[in-house]
């Protein structure tokens, strides 16, 4: 089977634009979870998707939103990028909601 | 915040078990004690989970103390690519559909 893959592997962003990444799942898992990782707060929870539900958020401000398709493949968004949004944004696919999870090899986003 | 307490940092020599302990002293009866790491700039691998039986598998094997208050991950026979940073973190399963918790972990060194 195919593992999580996640595109684009890296993107430059400056200040003030939005940025789209994407998630494809394990064939068959139906819950993707994004996290997003940076040196100073470690791995952090953005949010849950399972059957195309937002089913659990962190504590991330709104301008970090996110969307699953009925293919189960994710996307989440973030608008008026800052500089502290530079980080490695991973996702990570289940079976379902509670099982162990499988991740990508993640997105690293810069702002400039 | 994470539920558990790790070294942040051992070292083993190639070939000999590398023991990596976890305190979890404030664990709940319904919590799992599960096992990830990530290698460098990669996104973090599952490992092994447990409720309260020592569990085994071809990675490792975790044994969790009588009182579930702590567990140790066992890797048998280190190599060079066991290098990376390992992650303790307690979960309630299965109906919880909470997030992985990530703490800052302990980065294993295995020296040749």
């Amino acid at each position: 089977k195919a593992g999580v893959t996640q595109t684009p592997r890296y993107l430059i962003k400056t200040r003030g634009q939005q940025v789209t990444l994407s998630c494809s799942p394990i064939s068959g898992h139906r819950s993707v979870s994004w996290y997003q990782q940076t040196p100073g707060q470690g791995l952090q929870f953005l949010f849950e998707y399972f059957s195309e539900t937002q089913r659990n958020k962190g504590n991330f401000p709104g301008r970090f939103s996110g969307r699953q398709f009925s293919n189960s493949r994710s996307e989440m968004n973030v608008s008026t990028l800052e500089l502290g949004d530079s980080a490695l944004y991973l996702c990570a696919s289940s079976p379902g909601q509670g099982n162990e999870q499988f991740f990508g090899p993640g997105t690293r986003l810069t702002v400039l | 915040d994470a539920k558990t307490t790790q070294p942040p940092s051992m070292d083993c020599a190639e070939g000999r078990a590398a023991n990596l302990p976890c305190n979890h002293s404030t664990i709940s009866g319904n919590e799992y004690v599960y096992w990830y790491r990530q290698i460098h700039s990669q996104g973090p691998q599952y490992i092994i989970h447990g409720l309260k039986n020592n569990e085994t598998n071809e990675m490792a094997s975790l044994i969790i103390t009588e009182d579930r208050k702590s567990s140790t991950l066992i890797l048998p026979h280190a190599t060079l690519r066991d290098t990376a940073v390992y992650y303790c973190i307690v979960r309630a399963l299965p109906s919880g559909n909470t997030p992985l918790v990530f703490g800052k972990g302990t980065r294993l060194s295995v020296i040749a």
